[in-house]
């Protein structure tokens, strides 16, 4: 089983750049989510989506945007790209808050 | 605001010794609470507590509950360097439905 598949694994950006990172995840799961993850800042939460169709805003969500494509996928936009959004990036599915499963994340770097 | 304190933030120890880790929190209508090991990657699930007092107990780790002071703790006994990771808290939010993390405790076990 894959579980949740995150696409890129590393990217470089310049400053000003868009992008886009891919989330999907084949376990049927009704929410999921997006967190970064900075040096000895323990996860926090961007976006999630408790069911396909709905989104809401977590603890960090300025530049960011977020669409729940269908109930597999929920992908995660930087329509402007910051030295501040250089980080590690996970996405991760449930079945309401149990059994997170998370990505093997994305690493960004923004120069 | 919900909230997740992990004390000590970093923590080295030699092989064989025993380790305690705390996590306090603040959420209204607390659900659970969680623990994961983080290595390189993802983190990886460890316990769920609910319920006050019992003890979850999984080899050399154990975690329990006081919801009276609104924490918890994690035990590893006998130390090994396997051990070495981030450990991470977190707690179901307000409205049940994102996990909220602590920064977590860094552990480095030497041998």
């Amino acid at each position: 089983n894959a579980g949740v598949t995150q696409t890129p694994k590393f990217q470089v950006l310049k400053t000003g750049q868009s992008m886009t990172l891919q989330c999907a995840q084949d376990m049927n799961h009704n929410s999921m989510y997006w967190y970064r993850q900075d040096p000895g800042m323990g996860l926090r939460l961007i976006y999630y989506s408790a069911s396909e169709g709905t989104t809401d805003k977590g603890e960090v969500p300025n530049g960011y945007n977020v669409s729940r494509l269908n109930k597999r996928e929920f992908s995660l936009r930087l329509e402007s790209a910051a030295p501040s959004q250089t980080s590690v990036y996970f996405c991760a599915s449930s079945q309401g808050t149990v059994g997170y499963t998370f990505g093997s994340g994305t690493r960004l770097t923004v120069v | 605001e919900d909230k997740v304190v992990q004390s000590p933030l970093s923590l080295v120890v030699h092989e064989g010794d025993t380790v305690t880790l705390n996590c306090s929190y603040e959420v209204t209508n607390f659900r659970s609470l969680l623990w994961y090991k983080q290595e390189k990657k993802a983190p990886t699930f460890l316990f769920m507590l609910t319920s006050s007092g019992i003890e979850k107990k999984s080899g050399r780790l154990s975690s329990i509950l006081d919801k009276k002071e609104l924490s918890s703790i994690l035990n590893i006994t006998a130390t090994q360097t396997g051990d070495s990771a981030i450990y991470l808290c977190a707690v179901v939010n307000q409205a049940g439905t994102a996990l909220i993390f602590g920064k977590g405790t860094t552990l480095s076990v030497s041998s």
